[in-house]
């Protein structure tokens, strides 16, 4: 069975503190895709980042960041220097098996405050 | 490039009303996918299509809920009748149908929010 787990339910921070919001996946197969996407008020979710399962290495996006740690099953992803913009809620997904079926967290909602 | 279009953005209904929304996704994505999102939760898979197959219905109230993709592009999903407990954001997202089963990215619409009173 496929599951994501996103513990922290929301966060608040100050404005150009750095925050990291954690996800944690259960799956199976060996290969597999994690995903970030942002819902900012609007509703749309905004993808944020593709990694699948061979690649390890993390990646870094302007103030964006992301710790993929195959040992511990986490895909977590900091923000630096935090921003009023930042504030959305933040979803980790899962892809794996057959179907191209994503499993979403039940998400982090960040607040940043000016 | 375009992204994935929805309409109508808001909807307020009746219980025992039906109610239809529209998708069409991104030029040359076969993959469409309707997701129902529940204030406060992550997005649950309603319906998957690959051009206009159904590759994943599992989770799709049949009894009420239908949905079509007859051209494999724009889709069209149905609620008849509403039930105090649709109410949600309806999302539809799009992805390109990779070779070999690899998973693509889903890019989503801007959601329907649905009120039922």
């Amino acid at each position: 069975a496929q599951k994501v787990t996103q513990a922290q339910t929301e966060i608040s921070v100050v404005e150009k503190e750095d925050v990291t919001l954690d996800c944690v996946y259960e799956t199976r197969d060996t290969t597999y895709y994690l995903f970030w996407y942002k819902q900012p008020p609007s509703g749309e979710l905004v993808f944020l980042i593709r990694r699948n399962s061979f690649d390890e290495q993390n990646e870094i996006s302007g103030r964006y960041s992301w710790n993929f740690q195959k040992s511990t099953s986490s895909f977590n992803f900091t923000i630096t220097a935090s921003q009023v913009v930042d504030s959305a809620v933040y979803f980790c997904a899962l892809s794996a098996g057959t179907g191209n079926q994503f499993y979403f967290g039940t998400g982090t909602s960040l607040t940043v405050i000016p | 490039e375009a992204g994935v279009a929805q309409s109508p953005r808001y909807k307020i209904i009746e219980k025992r009303q039906s109610v239809a929304f529209w998708c069409n996704p991104i030029s040359g994505h076969a993959t469409l996918y309707w997701y129902q999102q529940i204030l406060g939760q992550g997005p649950k898979l309603l319906i998957q299509f690959q051009n206009n197959g159904v590759v994943d219905d599992s989770q799709l109230p049949k009894d009420r809920f239908s949905a079509e993709r007859l051209k494999g592009v724009d889709s069209t999903l149905k609620i008849q009748p509403a039930k105090l407990e649709d109410s949600a954001v309806y999302l539809c997202a799009s992805s390109f149908l990779r070779a070999g089963g690899v998973t693509d990215t889903q890019y989503f619409g801007p959601g329907t929010r649905l009120t039922v009173l």
